[in-house]
């Protein structure tokens, strides 16, 4: 089955900027389905912070932007808070008729 | 807002059927496809499969013969199904609302932890 790959961690000082890459092939985001982005805390639903590759639900801070050029995409926090220590998903649909989710990025905030 | 809440047993025997059902509250069950996507431990979210009030599905290949999702209107639920059940399948399960056509997911249960062990 196709993969979504993310780095395992990155980490940043408070009020820094880190960026989280999900590469993907011409069968997925390659293809040009749309990208998405999801908080997970551990112990508590995962939540919605960026659909359509680029946009904002309502109540998502604007320190939270994606992006997406050919079969890769990332996910940009600035500013970065401690409350924002999470695993962060991409997920994308597959040409394969299947959902597909990236491996996940633990976020550390030192 | 809506809101979606995991039900259902939290041990099941090998080879045996896992069932469970999730509630929706807040909102109408027809707008929607409703998703179930699993975690098992240590590894990364694994979307299961969908189903829509009309009874349309949509499963990931590599479940889709254990699989079943179906939706009921009368109780606001939907429920998973999964046949023949192995260690692999042992894994922390959510709910979530499915955008038709969008392809994410914008609201998502707590989840329940189903463990699979004799």
């Amino acid at each position: 089955q196709s993969v979504l790959t993310q780095p395992p961690s990155v980490s940043g000082a408070p009020g820094q900027r880190v960026s989280i890459s999900c590469s993907g092939s011409y069968s997925n985001i390659g293809a040009g389905y749309d990208v998405h982005w999801y908080q997970h805390v551990p112990g508590t639903a995962p939540r919605l912070l960026i659909f359509g590759d680029n946009k904002r639900p309502s109540g998502v801070p604007d320190r939270f932007s994606g992006s997406k050029s050919g079969a890769s995409a990332s996910l940009a926090i600035t500013g970065l808070q401690a409350e924002d220590e999470a695993v962060y998903y991409c997920q994308s649909y597959d040409s394969s008729l299947s959902k597909l989710f990236g491996t996940g990025t633990e976020v550390t905030v030192l | 807002q809506v809101q979606l809440q995991e039900s259902g047993p939290g041990l099941e025997k090998p080879s045996e059927t896992l069932s469970l059902t999730c509630t929706v509250s807040g909102g109408s069950i027809t707008s929607y496809f409703w998703s179930w996507i699993r975690q098992v431990p240590g590894k990364g979210l694994e979307w299961i499969g969908y189903s829509y009030y009309t009874g349309t599905t949509n499963y990931n290949p590599s479940l889709k013969s254990r699989v079943t999702i179906s939706v009921d209107t009368s109780k606001n639920q939907f429920s998973l199904k999964v046949n023949s059940v192995t260690a692999a399948d042992t894994a922390l399960y959510y709910c979530a609302r499915d955008l038709p056509w969008a392809h994410y997911f914008d609201s998502w249960g707590q989840g329940t932890r189903v463990t699979v062990s004799s």
